[in-house]
């Protein structure tokens, strides 16, 4: 895959458990940040964003926690299933006003069954 | 609505050549991102394009260059390509000026022998 030689941290998890994937971002600055998903031979998949005014949101079987003191990003998964099994990045947006990411080195998700 | 398509979806090309990649954005987008996403160096932000100006430009050398039509759809070229420019080449669309989120296309995978 795409991610082969990264050397990425991986979480491996029981199908069922939660699963907790942390992300530390670069700059103060930045107001948006985003959480995808990527698959092996695809394109990074839109989880959950969260802007700067706000330490927590949650979608489905998702959560997403900031703490903007120590710059670091959560993404809670509940329920993990085989199908989330993934590279997971975290991305963070500064207010250039231009759609531009900085993206983490990523995440491996390893859920069996 | 159809996502973002990019292609060549694979391609080969020897030292010294060119590549063109194409992308479609999903129909009324009108920023178009590209991002180079490599085992080392993970995804790296190349440039932005919006109503067919370049608003903003990644850390990459000359050789690699895009541009965007009036209908939105953009190209990004790479010349006198290196073995290390071996990649995936993702575009990414935007329906907003400004920070938003990015939806991907599955990429191009550019193989340099």
């Amino acid at each position: 895959g795409e991610n082969v030689g990264l050397h990425l941290p991986t979480l491996s998890v029981q199908e069922g458990d939660n699963s907790i994937i942390n992300c530390a971002y670069s700059n103060s600055a930045s107001d948006y940040f985003i959480w995808y998903k990527q698959e092996s031979g695809k394109g990074p998949q839109f989880i959950i964003d969260i802007r700067s005014n706000m330490d927590k949101r949650q979608g489905q079987r998702v959560t997403v926690l900031l703490n903007k003191t120590v710059k670091h990003l959560s993404l809670q998964i509940a329920a993990t299933q085989p199908g989330d099994s993934a590279v997971y990045f975290c991305a963070e947006n500064t207010p250039s006003g231009y759609s531009t990411l900085t993206f983490g080195k990523g995440t491996m998700l390893l859920v069996s069954p | 609505k159809a996502g973002v398509t990019q292609t060549p979806r694979y391609l080969i090309k020897t030292r010294g050549q060119q590549v063109t990649l194409s992308c479609s954005p999903i129909s009324g987008h009108r920023s178009v991102s590209w991002y180079q996403q490599t085992p080392g160096q993970g995804l790296q932000f190349l440039f932005e394009y919006f109503s067919e100006t370049q608003r903003n430009k990644g850390n990459f050398p000359g050789r690699f260059s895009g541009r965007q039509f009036s209908n939105s759809r953009s190209e990004m070229n790479v010349s006198t390509l290196e073995l290390g420019d071996s990649a995936l080449y993702l575009c990414a669309s935007s329906s907003r000026g400004g920070t938003g989120e990015l939806f991907f296309g599955e990429g191009s995978r550019l193989t340099v022998l």
